[in-house]
């Protein structure tokens, strides 16, 4: 039980366009979904908070003109990449929580912007 | 504000030896994770410490934690080459996960 799959799993794409990217909790409900950043080599960090039907929280420094979250149901969360530049390239990871003391990671999304 | 260190960084093993990865966190923190990462994966949960003494086993893996000090070891028993991957520790804050920076194990025949 309690998996998370990302869509999609890997994405280039031109600079100036913008890129979606669905979690989906499969097999519990999710009242909050987080979104991670991942650079090579690096730690994970944190972007963005969702619960469903309210606005995400967002951590400091982190835009949320560029990086709209919007966590339509219990079992989906989507991350929308605007205007994507190549500083954005990176792996993206969401998690997913029923609630309590665990967070199920989906398996990544690696974007790359040309 | 949390912040979380681990330490080493890097940690090159020989098979079948004993080593410790650390992690200090700065600020009290009701949870206390380890997580594995192999290359291009995602997070593996290895373990989630919820008080102190907290002791887990799995494997070769044991973690403890010790909330006074603010502290948890993941501690490798008899290294094997399946244990190579990035462990990472996270404490939680407000509900939201802080993450040291990562070990790199690498095990060597």
């Amino acid at each position: 039980g309690a998996v998370v799959s990302q869509h999609p799993s890997w994405v280039i794409c031109k600079s100036g366009t913008s890129v979606k990217i669905e979690c989906r909790s499969l097999d519990f409900q999710a009242t909050t979904m987080f979104w991670y950043r991942q650079f090579p080599k690096q730690s994970l960090m944190l972007m963005a908070t969702s619960n469903e039907g309210s606005k995400a929280t967002y951590e400091q420094g982190v835009e949320k003109d560029k990086f709209l979250i919007n966590h339509a149901s219990l079992t989906l969360s989507t991350l929308t990449v605007t205007s994507a530049h190549p500083e954005d390239s990176s792996f993206y990871i969401c998690s997913a929580s029923p609630g309590g003391n665990t967070q199920y990671f989906g398996p990544g999304t690696r974007l790359t912007v040309l | 504000e949390l912040k979380v260190e681990q330490n080493p960084l890097f940690l090159s093993m020989q098979e079948g030896k004993n080593y410790t990865i650390y992690c200090n966190y700065s600020t009290t923190s009701d949870r206390l994770y380890w997580y594995r990462q192999d290359p291009g994966k995602s997070l593996e949960s290895l373990f989630v410490l919820l008080s102190n003494g907290a002791v887990k086993q799995e494997g070769r893996l044991m973690a403890s934690l010790d909330t006074k000090a603010r502290l948890s070891t993941l501690h490798i028993t008899a290294a094997v080459h399946d244990l190579s991957a990035t462990y990472f520790c996270a404490a939680r804050s407000q509900g939201n996960l802080i993450f040291g920076k990562g070990t790199k194990l690498s095990v060597k025949p």
